[in-house]
């Protein structure tokens, strides 16, 4: 079993829809989880940092994290053909650890106009 | 402009050949990171520099992949003798050592082994 599981997908829906996008991991020990967003053939860009369980909320992004169940999610509301591109979490254990990222695969993700 | 820089975008070698690609961190980012990332997978660590030291390699990391961080300011990652399973997306990123965690990528250098 990997450490972190992300449905690839491809996931495609309307423009306007609100998009789900979730990770389940096994490892307690993970405190810190991340949002990246990347575009094809480009390399990831951060779009939400959380530290242990709650929401954050950016916009038109939320990053929530269930320590409990091990599973974090990021909600995309009014969703624009721009936010076409792999999701892609991530996570680690420690502070500043970033050489420790575990990731997900990434979920590919349309939105058509 | 300051993001992290990459060079070359993309590599097309033979097999066996060497390749040197080159990374330029954000200028006041003293961790700089090598990651390889195929199609459909995430990136997966290969090393860390903090300054001029390289703190870890990973086991991905074979001895035919060599990284320098001589001056802690740029980096750059030798493969030698390459082979086709070393085609992948390189991607540098680098980090001020705060504990945000906010690791910034560049564009990466795709390698092609023929």
């Amino acid at each position: 079993q990997k450490e972190v599981e992300q449905d690839p997908g491809p996931l495609s829906v309307p423009e306007g829809a609100i998009v789900s996008l979730n990770c389940t991991y096994s490892n307690s020990a993970f405190q810190y989880f991340m949002w990246y967003r990347q575009y094809s053939r480009k390399g990831p860009e951060l779009l939400m940092y959380t530290y242990s369980s709650g929401n954050k909320e950016d916009g038109r992004f939320t990053a929530q994290v269930d320590k409990s169940s091990k599973y974090i999610s990021l909600f995309i509301r009014d969703s624009q053909p721009s936010d076409s591109a792999t999701y892609l979490c991530a996570m680690s254990s420690g502070a500043g650890n970033n050489r420790k990222l575990i990731w997900g695969l990434g979920t590919s993700l349309a939105v058509n106009p | 402009d300051t993001g992290v820089s990459q060079n070359p975008r993309h590599k097309i070698t033979k097999r066996g050949q060497n390749v040197t690609f080159r990374c330029d961190p954000i200028s006041e980012h003293n961790r700089l990171y090598w990651y390889r990332q195929t199609l459909g997978q995430g990136p997966e660590f290969l090393t860390y520099f903090q300054n001029e030291a390289q703190l870890e390699k990973s086991r991905l990391l074979s001895d035919r992949f060599s990284a320098e961080r001589p001056k802690g300011s740029f980096s750059t990652l030798e493969i030698q003798r390459t082979e086709q399973g070393d085609s992948a997306m390189y991607l540098c990123a680098s980090l001020q050592g705060s504990n945000t965690g906010e690791l910034f990528f560049g564009e990466g250098s795709r390698l092609t082994v023929l």
